[in-house]
């Protein structure tokens, strides 16, 4: 069964740090495309981040570029996301999420771990 | 940026109606349009792939149609599992973006 289990969100300043990880299991991560999308509370659904396989190929929503660093470690089967100068709209739900054959859609999702950015 | 639009943004229904739900993308996609489930508190459920490919496991009354720029995702007999909000996703080029949601709230 495929699962993915995200960590490491909480309360932070704005201008803080946080790294968010997802650990996979279930399947071969180091085989799929993976994705970070989150969740403002109340609000729909925004994709913020994808990985390759071999991390050749990264991309990033212009709300978090140059900001967020998404990485991977397919001997650890898990996936990162450095969070860097947080702001107060940059608070929500953030999934981990796996993609299909780089098509751009997530087939499995993890339960999400919140990150607050208040003072 | 593609812009995703559902419609409605709230719709009310009873056991075992047909509903349907529009999504229209602010330029062609041809069929790149995924549609989702999700329930309070829970992570999105993957439903639909190419517009219309239903995803292993789903129910079989969940259908979705459409290309270039107008898709609707049918539910065939709403079932009391179904009351959730749904959202489109296009990734035909990113940044891959979402509808806003459509709440398939009970009657």
């Amino acid at each position: 069964e495929v699962q993915l289990v995200e960590s490491g969100g909480g309360l932070v300043q704005p201008g803080g740090s946080l790294r968010l990880s997802c650990a996979a299991s279930g399947f071969t991560f180091s085989s799929y495309e993976m994705n970070w999308v989150r969740q403002a509370p109340g609000k729909g659904l925004e994709w913020v981040s994808y990985i390759g396989i071999s991390r050749n190929t990264i991309k990033y929503a212009d709300s978090v570029k140059g900001r967020f660093t998404i990485s991977r470690d397919n001997g650890k089967n898990s996936l990162y996301l450095q969070m860097n100068s947080l702001r107060a709209n940059d608070t929500a739900i953030y999934y981990c999420a796996r993609d299909r054959g780089a098509n751009g859609y997530f087939t499995n999702w993890g339960q999400g771990t919140l990150v607050t950015v208040s003072s | 940026d593609i812009q995703m639009t559902q419609s409605p943004s709230t719709l009310s229904a009873s056991v075992g109606d047909r509903v349907t739900i529009t999504c229209r993308a602010s330029q062609s996609i041809s069929n790149w349009l995924a549609w989702y489930q999700q329930k309070p508190g829970k992570a999105p459920k993957f439903l639909i792939y190419k517009a219309s490919s239903l995803e292993s496991g789903v129910p079989s009354r969940f259908s979705g149609s459409g290309s270039g720029t107008e898709f609707t995702l049918t539910i065939s007999s709403l079932q009391p599992d179904d009351f959730a909000t749904y959202y489109c996703q296009q990734y035909n080029s990113y940044p891959w973006t979402f509808g806003q949601g459509t709440k398939v709230e009970i009657k």
